[in-house]
């Protein structure tokens, strides 16, 4: 596609509740990411994804938060039992990284605003 | 632990007035240096990218600096407009995984 697309763009939920929140990168892009935005503060690196190489999971949160990329393309975040602290805005982002360090910059798409209530 | 701090965290200027934005981060082996603009309830829309090797980039009314050994980047935006007025983040690779670690941004608004 032309860009970066996530859904839904905004999702209430009840806390306890599983969400699903999905990212179709640019086509042919093989990098993909997935950051949180909380209130007030700075982005948050929660995963990566490479190819077929093992995702670097290093920044999910706890066990709740799980994510998977299907066929090298779209990617899906699932957070369960959802937290009131998990309301936040989810941000994807694909590159042509092939491994180079994100030299080819990232796409950002345009979020999902999660709440919890 | 690379740390990257955006100074000011606000600023307010006239329409016409150059932008002078900066960010600083605490370990120089950097992979790459991006700067991206935020608007209200959007994703982040990539501006600039230099490479470690690069010294600036610009486009347009854009031009980002890099000076590596001292850990400082600046965004110089010429003649600022209404339009202008957004969160600039400005974030750094500094594994091979290329994830970046963001500053908290600058808050610009241009008044007319």
């Amino acid at each position: 596609g032309a860009g970066v697309s996530q859904s839904p763009s905004n999702k209430v939920t009840e806390k306890g509740k599983d969400v699903e929140l999905r990212c179709d990168p640019i086509s042919g892009h093989t990098a993909l990411y997935w950051y949180r935005q909380s209130l007030g503060q700075g982005l948050e690196f929660l995963i990566y994804f490479q190819g077929n190489s093992a995702p670097d999971k290093s920044g999910l949160p706890s066990d709740r938060f799980s994510a998977e990329r299907t066929g090298g393309s779209v990617s899906t975040l699932t957070i369960q039992r959802t937290q009131q602290e998990d309301s936040a805005v989810y941000l994807c982002a694909s590159s042509l990284g092939q491994g180079l360090r994100g030299d080819y910059g990232y796409t950002f798409g345009s979020g999902t605003r999660l709440t919890v209530v | 632990k690379q740390e990257v701090t955006q100074i000011p965290a606000a600023l307010s200027v006239p329409e016409g007035e150059n932008l002078v934005l900066n960010c600083s981060f605490t370990d120089s082996a950097i992979y790459n240096l991006q700067w991206f603009r935020q608007d209200p309830g959007k994703g982040l829309t990539s501006l600039l990218l230099i490479q470690s090797s690069q010294r600036e980039q610009t486009s347009g009314r854009l031009n980002a600096s890099l000076d590596k050994s001292s850990g400082r980047s600046t965004l110089y935006i010429a003649a600022s407009q209404p339009g202008d007025s957004a969160t600039y983040l400005c974030a750094v690779v500094t594994d091979s995984w290329g994830k970046f670690q963001f500053g908290a941004g600058t808050q610009v608004v241009v008044t007319p």
